[in-house]
């Protein structure tokens, strides 16, 4: 009963290219979540999407993030041009469904931008 | 909006002893509250969560929580630490239509042997 799975658990990336981290959530579950951790910071909210669609994307930074989760796939966030202020940890999370459902977490993505 | 304080950002506890992390939350309702842990590299486990009912919760690992509104305060609570426990805490909340939570800035715990 494989849990919430990301990759890659690390990725480095330089000024301008993009980044492209994955998400499967737990089995059963269609609600994903992305969070965004800054050193010695919690989590911050960036976006929430079900199967095909965008139901919450108020904590994406209006421009070079998106996010995806396709109707067969992992879900994607995609960061364009990124810059050194983009170099976090990345968490995904995924309920079973909304308001009552806990959040399960994946171990996140760190990515370090140089 | 909905906002979770958590004042220490650091705490030191022996082993063995009894500990005591501190949330405040702000909402006028009844929010729903979480406590989640991550060790160092990984993804949150939640710990616990309160959505009505019963004010003191029980959770995983010994844990457990107490919900008081006029004190709008959820802290958590352990008996007896074990070295083990020493990780990082995340206090969250979720007054919002789906599971989208607010944290705290977090509660790094270190025990002593």
């Amino acid at each position: 009963n494989a849990g919430v799975m990301q990759n890659p658990r690390h990725l480095v990336r330089r000024r301008g290219q993009e980044a492209r981290l994955r998400c499967s959530p737990m089995k059963g579950h269609s609600h994903v979540y992305w969070y965004r951790q800054l050193p010695e910071e919690g989590l911050k909210f960036m976006v929430y999407l079900q199967k095909e669609n965008i139901i919450d994307e108020s904590g994406m930074p209006k421009e070079r993030f998106s996010a995806e989760f396709p109707k067969e796939g992992p879900s994607i966030l995609r960061i364009q041009q990124v810059v050194r202020g983009d170099s976090a940890a990345y968490f995904c999370a995924s309920s079973r469904e909304s308001r009552n459902s806990p959040l399960h977490f994946g171990n996140g993505t760190r990515l370090t931008v140089t | 909006a909905q906002s979770v304080t958590q004042p220490d950002i650091h705490i030191t506890v022996s082993e063995g002893a009894s500990l005591e992390l501190r949330c405040n939350y702000s909402y006028g309702a009844t929010p729903y509250l979480f406590w989640y842990v991550q060790s160092p590299g990984q993804g949150l486990q939640l710990l616990l969560k309160y959505f009505s009912g019963d004010t003191l919760v029980q959770g995983i690992k010994g844990f457990e929580a107490e919900f008081k509104r006029s004190q709008s305060s959820f802290n958590l609570r352990k008996p007896s630490v074990h070295w083990s426990d020493a990780a990082e805490y995340f206090c969250a909340t979720n007054t919002g239509t789906a599971s989208k939570l607010t944290f705290g800035t977090g509660t790094r715990l270190q025990v002593t042997l």
